[in-house]
């Protein structure tokens, strides 16, 4: 039972443009959820987190979405770099435990 | 302020033997959880410790196994008799606790069983 899922296993977009990368749940249990980002051989970066009594948190060119009656959120980052190229994780937290998703590999070409 | 650091970071086993993988949480953390990340995968939760205590073990397999965070010193994720199945990247993370708290990952292990 898959209860985080991010359907696109890669995005690439233009340096400047706006990458869109999304997740849905099923959980309703989950209290927040988080943004991790992941280079090779390294482990996952915190981004950005929203609890889940808002719709919307920003921090500098992240911003993160949720829409809790369709149970999905996304993750825009604006202008897009190419140091953004990595594999984006989307995870919901309940009592401490992270469900992850698994993963959208992000490529902004220069 | 150092983060989570995890030892070693490459460890080879052969099939049978036993791994042990340390993590130092970040300074002021007294949570830790360990993940796991199986080729082509997620991360998938394994434990939650608190010091001395065990508050989630939910993800852990039944046997073969066990984790502590003693009082003094690291956390240890210990897998005894390993198989080839375990070869994975095993991902410690820490956080200060509380309510909807960040958690921040160490670089990790990456264990292989020949």
């Amino acid at each position: 039972d898959q209860q985080v899922k991010q359907n696109s296993p890669s995005l690439s977009v233009q340096e400047g443009r706006i990458s869109i990368l999304n997740c849905d749940y099923t959980n309703s249990m989950f209290d927040y959820f988080l943004w991790y980002k992941k280079y090779p051989a390294e482990g996952p970066t915190f981004l950005i987190s929203i609890s889940s009594i808002k719709d919307k948190n920003e921090d500098g060119r992240f911003t993160v979405f949720l829409n809790k009656s369709a149970k999905h959120l996304s993750l825009h980052i604006v202008p897009s770099q190419p140091g953004d190229s990595a594999v984006y994780f989307c995870a919901g937290g309940a009592t401490n435990k992270l469900i992850f998703g698994t993963g959208t590999l992000l490529a902004v070409q220069p | 302020n150092a983060g989570v650091m995890q030892n070693p970071r490459h460890l080879v086993r052969r099939r049978g033997q036993e791994a042990r993988l340390r993590c130092s949480p970040m300074k002021g953390h007294s949570h830790v959880y360990w993940y796991r990340q199986l080729p082509e995968e997620g991360l998938k939760f394994m434990v939650y410790l608190q010091k001395e205590n065990i508050i989630d073990e939910s993800g852990m397999p039944k046997e073969r196994f066990s984790a502590e965070f003693p009082k003094e010193g690291p956390s240890i994720l210990r897998i005894q008799q390993v198989v080839r199945g375990d070869s994975a990247a095993y991902f410690c993370a820490s956080s200060p606790g509380g309510p909807n708290a960040e958690q921040y990952f160490g670089p990790g292990t990456r264990l292989t069983v020949t």
